[in-house]
C-alpha cells in the first residue's frame, strides 16, 4: 500500500536559514507527489507537484522540492526562510485511481526572529 | 480562481445530534473528498465521490455518511454525533489526476 513519510515531526530555524523538509514515499509505479501547506486554522494550499519530467521542481513562495527514485524522496526546500512561512508543511503521493491522496502526518515549522 | 467552500469554519454540537456539514465546489470537478485533521495523526480520508450519487468508503468511514445529489456538492453526515468526531474536517475536490483543492476547513466540536 502506497505511504509517505514525513520523519521530522517540529523543524525550527532561523530566519533568513535555509529550510529542508524531508519526505519519503512508499509507491509501486513513478508517483504523483505533491507538497502542501497550511496556516493555522486554515485549509492546505498546494505548494508544487511533481507529475513527471524534470526531477527539480519549482512552487510558489520559493519553494522547490526534487524527486529522488532511489531515495524514494521527495524533499522541500526554500533557500531563504522568512517568518511568513511558519506553518504546517504536508507532502502527499497520489493514491492511484480512486483519486484520493495519502497524507504524511506534516511537519510543523517555526521561524526564530 | 478555483474555490472550495464550506458551510461553517466553526461548529459546536451536541451529543447525539445529526450534524451536516456542506461543502461546495465551483470548478466542475467530478471527484469530490472529506478528510478529518487531527494532530499527530494528520488527514485521513473518510469518504469521496466521483460522480454524482457515487460514493465510496475512505480509511476511516465508520459513524459517517455522505450525500452527492449535485456535481458542485458534497455532504458529510454524523449521524448521532459523539464526542470522538470532535475534528477538523476538510473538503476537497479533484479533476481527474490533478492536485486537489481544499477548502478551509470545519472545526467541529462535539460536547
Amino acid at each position: 500500500a502506497q505511504s509517505v513519510t514525513q520523519p521530522d515531526i517540529h523543524i525550527t530555524v532561523s530566519e533568513g536559514a535555509s529550510l529542508e523538509l524531508r519526505c519519503n514515499y512508499s509507491y509501486g509505479a513513478t508517483p504523483y507527489l505533491f507538497w502542501y501547506v497550511q496556516s493555522p486554522g486554515q485549509g492546505l494550499q498546494l505548494l508544487l507537484k511533481y507529475f513527471s519530467g524534470d526531477t527539480l521542481v519549482q512552487g510558489i513562495k520559493g519553494f522547490e522540492a526534487e524527486f529522488k527514485r532511489s531515495q524514494s524522496s521527495f524533499n522541500l526546500r526554500k533557500p531563504s526562510v522568512h517568518w511568513s512561512d511558519a506553518a504546517e508543511y504536508f507532502c502527499a503521493v497520489d493514491g492511484g485511481s480512486q483519486g484520493n491522496l495519502i497524507f504524511g502526518k506534516g511537519t510543523k515549522l517555526s521561524v526564530k526572529p | 480562481d478555483v474555490k472550495v467552500t464550506q458551510s461553517s469554519r466553526y461548529l459546536v454540537k451536541r451529543t447525539g445530534e445529526k450534524v451536516f456539514l456542506e461543502c461546495v465546489q465551483d470548478m466542475d470537478h467530478e471527484n469530490m473528498f472529506w478528510y478529518r485533521q487531527d494532530p499527530g495523526l494528520g488527514l485521513r480520508l473518510i469518504y469521496f465521490s466521483y460522480d454524482v450519487k457515487m460514493k465510496e468508503k475512505g480509511d476511516i468511514p465508520e459513524g459517517y455518511s455522505v450525500s452527492r445529489e449535485k456535481k458542485e456538492r458534497f455532504s458529510l453526515i454524523l449521524e448521532s454525533a459523539s464526542t470522538n468526531q470532535t475534528s477538523m474536517y476538510l473538503c476537497a475536490s479533484r479533476y481527474r489526476d490533478y492536485e486537489q483543492y481544499f477548502g478551509p476547513g470545519t472545526r467541529l466540536t462535539v460536547t
